[in-house]
Parts: structure tokens; sequence; C-alpha cells
């Protein structure tokens, strides 16, 4: 079974750019996380979607992030513009049902860098 | 507020020897409990977890313990081993937050051979 597929893995870009990450989850898994992982921190979620609307966007920064899962497949997530604290490593994980109990299996990141 | 507290950031120990990581928590309404592993350049993987209605659960050399009246879990590794290494996170979830998983900072677990 393929595992949750991000990209891309690596991005440099200068503050005040935008920035777009792509997430193709577990197929038939309804429920799809973004994580935002500072160095040492651990993984904060962003935003949680089931299936194409949105469950939990309460630590999403709202005023410069945007995400869409639009066919309740594949996601995108967006910074616009970006800031120096934005660096960080973007997680994407999904879930079945995203019940209680149920385990959350991540993709490898995106490792993003601003300038 | 760090609700998922992992106080120690690094664990080095002997190839076979036990492992102990530990993780505290201060939500009361945590009801499940997880342990991610997380190699570099790679995303976390789960490792085991515990139900509040539980205080042990056992999968080959990984336990993990949960001490509710003092908000506190260990995941012990026995025998350690040295692919072992890795950064472990700690992680809580309330039934009442949409299944939110918050997690504590990580341990690096170094295993020398």
């Amino acid at each position: 079974e393929a595992g949750v597929a991000q990209s891309p893995r690596y991005k440099i870009i200068e503050k005040r750019q935008s920035v777009a990450f792509w997430c193709n989850p577990i197929s038939g898994h309804a429920t799809l996380y973004w994580y935002q992982q500072i160095l040492g921190q651990g993984p904060k979620l962003l935003i949680q979607f089931q299936n194409n609307g949105v469950v939990d966007d309460s630590q999403l920064p709202k005023d410069r992030f945007s995400a869409e899962r639009l066919k309740g497949v594949d996601s995108t997530l967006k910074i616009q513009p970006a800031k120096l604290e934005d660096s960080a490593v973007y997680l994407c994980a999904s879930s079945l049902e995203g019940g209680n109990q149920e385990t959350q299996y991540f993709g490898p990141g995106t490792r993003l860098l601003v300038l | 507020d760090q609700q998922v507290k992992q106080n120690s950031p690094s664990l080095s120990v002997q190839e076979g020897r036990i492992s102990i990581l530990n993780c505290d928590y201060t939500n009361s309404m945590f009801d499940y409990f997880l342990w991610y592993k997380k190699y570099p350049a790679e995303g976390p993987t789960f490792l085991i977890s515990i139900s509040s209605i539980k205080d042990k659960n056992e999968d080959g050399r990984f336990t993990v313990f949960l001490n509710k009246s003092a908000k506190h879990l260990s995941l012990h590794i026995v025998p350690s081993q040295p692919g072992d290494s890795a950064v472990y996170f700690c992680a809580a979830i309330s039934g009442g937050s949409n299944y939110k998983l918050t997690f504590g900072k990580g341990t690096l677990l170094t295993v020398n051979p």
C-alpha cells in the first residue's frame, strides 16, 4: 500500500514570496491533516479535513495560510506571503475516518526555509 | 502552553539495555495516548498506543505504561537496538477535540553499539 506522498521535499524562498505544498493521502482515507513542525518542537496541527470539508482550522494563521481539498482526495497548503518564522517542516497525514484510536499516517514532509 | 511535555531532549543507552522515555501531560480530557518514532528526513511513524482505561500496553520490545493519577506515561524499549535510534514523540488525543493529536517536543534516543 502506497503511503502519504508530499511534494516538494525541500523549498527555499525569500520572505514575502508565496509557496505551495501538495499532499496525496493514502487511498481511501477520508481524513487529511496538515501539521507544522518547527525545529525542536513537536508537530502542531494546522488544519484537518474530513473528505473535502474543514473539521478544524483553529490554529491556521488565516491571514497568510490557506488550504484546500477540493475533490476530497489530494490537498494543497499555501503560504502567501511567507515570513521568516514560517521556516519549518510541513507534514501531511491521513487516517481512515478521523475517529478516536485511529492511526494517523504521515508523509515525509516538506522542509521550508524562508530567507 | 505545553499540554504534553517531554522533559528530556535526549537519551543515550547501550545496546541491549532498557530505554525509558517519559512523557507528562496536563489536560485531564486526554483519553488516548500514542508514541511516534521519527527518523531524519522522514515523517513520524506510529509505534504504540494506550487508552486511558488501561495502564499498560505491550507490543514486542515496546511497552507503554500509563499512570493517570500522575498524568504520566512512559515508553520502555527492551532490549534496545541501534536501529531504535530516532526521535520519539509522545502524543495525546482528547475525544472532545475532533480527535486532534497534541504532540510533545520529542526525545532523541541514541542506542550505542
